[in-house]
């Protein structure tokens, strides 16, 4: 067990709709990321908060949005689903300066759009 | 741009032989870090792994230890005595940079199966 909680595991909607995915990190941890994976292929970073600031945006598109909020969960929303969002959603957490950089993934949310 | 390059998309290994998984990276950066990453069929991502670029010594952690060769690039990972549950896909990772508050960059992977 990581420590990373994610919700909700599966989730099966249809084209047009909007999701929310949530997470919280280890305890202690202040930088929290989203990492998408689609079938086959490598995890793609979508973005980064650090203590409830974006502090790092990768290859998100602007129908999705996430945002870290004072207790340090955070949350993914996907807005206008296509049928290419379907993949696992990955989030992650370090503690952020001062080490390695390892993160701490969770069992990420499987998302399906029909 | 940082980039990571697993050439293997699949590999094979016999029960109790040893693999090599093969990794290498593109980086600017003097200061960077590696990392690899176990996937079972299950879907969690499982931290095996870390090398530090300005780290003297392969890193090892059981069976697993990282093969790094700083002038190519590379960083494989082998494992040693491999056991059924081995089977995963396999990912290599870096940390761009010093900070250990960056995202980090991932290959695509290389799925092992380990055959009894």
């Amino acid at each position: 067990d990581s420590g990373v909680t994610q919700t909700p595991k599966h989730l099966i909607t249809a084209t047009g709709q909007r999701v929310t995915l949530r997470c919280s990190p280890r305890s202690g941890d202040l930088s929290v990321y989203w990492y998408q994976q689609s079938l086959d292929q490598g995890l793609q970073f979508l973005i980064q908060y650090y203590n409830g600031e974006e502090r790092a945006k990768g290859n998100i598109l602007e129908r999705f949005s996430a945002q870290q909020f004072p207790d340090l969960h955070s949350e993914l929303n996907l807005s206008s689903l296509e049928l290419g969002d379907s993949a696992l959603y990955f989030c992650a957490s370090s503690v952020g300066q001062g080490h390695t950089g390892e993160l701490f993934f969770g069992e990420g949310s499987r998302l399906t759009v029909l | 741009a940082q980039k990571i390059t697993q050439t293997q998309p699949g590999m094979f290994v016999q029960e109790k032989e040893a693999v090599t998984l093969d990794c290498t990276y593109d980086t600017s950066d003097p200061s960077y870090g590696l990392f690899w990453y176990k996937q079972p069929s299950s879907g969690e991502m499982i931290f095996l792994i870390y090398q530090g670029s300005y780290d003297q010594q392969n890193a090892t952690e059981g069976r697993y230890s990282l093969n790094f060769q700083k002038a190519r690039k590379s960083a494989n990972l082998v494992i040693s005595a491999s056991q059924l549950g081995d089977s995963a896909m396999y990912f290599c990772a870096m940390r761009p940079g010093p900070s250990g508050n960056t995202p980090l960059v991932f290959g695509k992977g290389t799925r092992l199966s380990v055959i009894a």
